[in-house]
């Protein structure tokens, strides 16, 4: 069973606007959440992450929103550049394993 | 800190043969996970250590598949009789246990395994 979804494979946005990217979970004891960034023939690489006692997490022009009763997040990226297209992967955890459930990616492209 | 090393980057073996990856974390983390990826899809868990004792392991680890990190310091993925479905990235990650749940993972570029 797929605890971690992404279900938008792609997306492509306008270099400036924003970037939306969402993820949804089903285990209600997920509390850590993180998003990572991939580029091709390399590994993921971190990007940003939320605990559960927080809504929102902000670092540059990169936040996180996190929506515990609809068990939802969503990754915002502002202005959005070329240079962020990559396959983002959100991945869940709870405090208690240590270890990082991945949701499929979904692979942005920014145009110039 | 160089960050977390997997060698080799690509191994294509044939059908039924052995392969070892070898995964060298960053020094000071006491945590190492292995993952597989597919195409298209993320990265699945598969196993994970704490220092030298092997903590976890997935159900999609069959009994061909051993993994081990002696002293706490390198690790090694075996795999024994590969399959076809075997083909995959594999990819190996680090932490320190404070700081896994904040920070995630490093995670190495991988090792491709391809099997004919």
């Amino acid at each position: 069973d797929q605890q971690v979804k992404q279900n938008s494979p792609s997306l492509s946005v306008q270099e400036g606007r924003i970037s939306i990217l969402n993820c949804d979970y089903t285990n209600s004891m997920f509390d850590y959440f993180l998003w990572y960034k991939k580029y091709p023939a390399e590994g993921p690489t971190f990007l940003i992450s939320i605990s559960s006692i927080k809504d929102k997490n902000e670092d540059g022009r990169f936040t996180v929103f996190l929506n515990k009763s609809a068990k939802h997040l969503s990754l915002h990226i502002v202005p959005s550049q070329p240079g962020d297209s990559a396959v983002y992967f959100c991945a869940a955890s709870d405090s208690g394993t240590y270890k990082y459930i991945f949701g499929t990616g979904t692979r942005l492209k920014v145009l110039a | 800190d160089t960050g977390v090393s997997q060698n080799p980057r690509h191994k294509i073996t044939k059908r039924g043969q052995n392969v070892t990856f070898r995964c060298d974390p960053i020094s000071e983390h006491n945590r190492l996970y292995w993952y597989r990826q597919t195409l298209g899809q993320g990265p699945e868990f598969l196993t994970y250590f704490q220092n030298e004792a092997q903590l976890e392991k997935s159900r999609l680890l069959s009994d061909r598949f051993s993994a081990e990190r002696p002293k706490g310091s390198f690790s090694t993925l075996e795999i024994q009789r590969t399959e076809q479905g075997d083909s995959a990235m594999y990819l190996c990650a680090s932490s320190s246990t404070q700081k896994t749940l904040r920070y995630g993972y490093t995670f190495g570029s991988g090792t491709r395994l391809t099997v004919v």
